[in-house]
Order: C-alpha cells, then sequence, then structure tokens
C-alpha cells in the first residue's frame, strides 16, 4: 500500500539552530499538509502544499514540495524552545485519505 | 465554537470490555475520521466519514466500529477490547483540506 516515510525520527539540536526534516512518498502525492504536535498535545495543522516544487513560508518554517511530488522538507531556522513537538508529514493519495509519516520529533536544548 | 470534543480523556478497561469513545464537532463539517497514535507509528487511520449516513474503513479497522448518524457526531465502538488497542486515539473534522483534531483518548486495555 502507499507509505509516507519520514526521517529523521528524532533530531535534537541547540536553540539557534535549523532544523530540517524530509517526507519521502512512494506513490505521486496530490498535495501534502505538514502538522506539528506538541507534548501532551494533538496535532495542529501547519500548511498544505499542492503544486509542483511549491514552496510556501511561515515566519522561520519553509515548506518545499519536490517536482515529481514524491517529497517534502519542513526546514525552521534559528529554533527556538517554542518550536518543541513532533512534525507529521501527511499525503493525499489515489483514494484520498491522508497518510501520515511517523514524524519527527524535535527537542531543543537553550 | 468548542471545536471537536471528544470523552472521555481517559479509560482503562479489561480485556474483552466493550465501550464507546465519544467524537463531537460544531464546525458543520462534512467529514470525520478516528486516527489511532502508538510510539514510533504515526497517526493511522482507523475510519472515516464523509457525511451522515456514510462511513468507510481506513488503515486499521479491525476490531472498531463507527456510524455516523449526524453531522456532529461519529462515536467509534470497542466491541471487545484487547491489549492491541491500548493507544492514544483521536477525532478529526474537516470542512476542506484541513483537518481539525480533538483533544485525544489515551485508551488503557488490561
Amino acid at each position: 500500500g502507499q507509505q509516507v516515510m519520514q526521517i529523521p525520527q528524532y533530531q535534537h539540536v541547540q536553540e539557534g539552530e535549523d532544523f530540517t526534516t524530509y517526507c519521502n512518498s512512494s506513490t505521486t502525492l496530490s498535495n501534502i499538509q505538514w502538522y506539528k504536535q506538541r507534548p501532551g498535545g494533538h496535532p495542529v495543522f501547519l500548511i498544505q502544499l499542492v503544486k509542483s516544487g511549491e514552496v510556501k513560508k511561515q515566519k522561520r518554517l519553509t515548506f518545499q514540495f519536490g517536482e515529481a511530488k514524491k517529497n517534502s522538507s519542513l526546514h525552521i531556522t534559528a529554533t527556538q524552545t517554542t518550536d518543541v513537538g513532533t512534525y507529521f508529514c501527511a499525503g493525499r493519495g489515489s483514494q484520498g485519505n491522508l497518510i501520515f509519516g511517523k514524524g519527527t520529533k524535535l527537542s531543543v536544548k537553550p | 465554537n468548542a471545536g471537536v470534543t471528544q470523552t472521555p480523556k481517559f479509560q482503562v478497561l479489561k480485556t474483552g470490555q466493550s465501550m464507546t469513545l465519544q467524537c463531537a464537532q460544531d464546525m458543520n463539517h462534512e467529514y470525520m475520521s478516528w486516527y489511532r497514535q502508538d510510539p514510533g507509528m504515526g497517526l493511522r487511520l482507523i475510519h472515516y466519514s464523509v457525511g451522515a449516513g456514510i462511513t468507510d474503513q481506513g488503515e486499521v479497522p479491525n476490531g472498531y466500529n463507527v456510524s455516523r448518524s449526524t453531522t456532529e457526531d461519529f462515536p467509534l465502538r470497542l466491541l471487545s477490547a484487547a491489549p492491541s488497542q491500548t493507544s492514544v486515539y483521536f477525532c478529526a473534522s474537516s470542512l476542506g483540506y484541513e483537518q481539525f483534531f480533538g483533544p485525544g483518548t489515551r485508551l488503557t486495555v488490561l
């Protein structure tokens, strides 16, 4: 079946360092979404990318969707302690449902 | 608006017991879904509904039943709980592409 792989599983950074998580799909995606889940919380929608090669920015967060629409990345510049949490990508495949990656857990040392 | 609400927040069951996890939303969203979240496994879709009276299976439907008699409510039933169903359960709803998640139910099956 369709799979969405996400790496790394964990990332520990010093506050102020950059962070990137990568998402890869076994099939072409119609779109990809990113969610953030704070410790003990629920996933919260961040953004959706639809177009091939699309790049979107939200303050210190940069989201990219690959040209082949099979991969995506989330880059955080100059991490802050408020960025702590697990970041999930979710791809929408041919059947229309979202397939979530396993997430990247980010910890930030002050 | 309360958004997506889930009850109970915590539940402990014995193997073989049955129970219903409640989910309600007041945003008039047509699409609702149930996910389970296990450590290192991300979010896996159990069942979903595209509107009242319509339900369908997701990635991991075995052991769970759902119904959708109203737009607002989407309960998840465990007919005979098993230890493998120990997990955190999230309900989500959406009108377009953004999914709104409830706060979750943490279920332990002994």
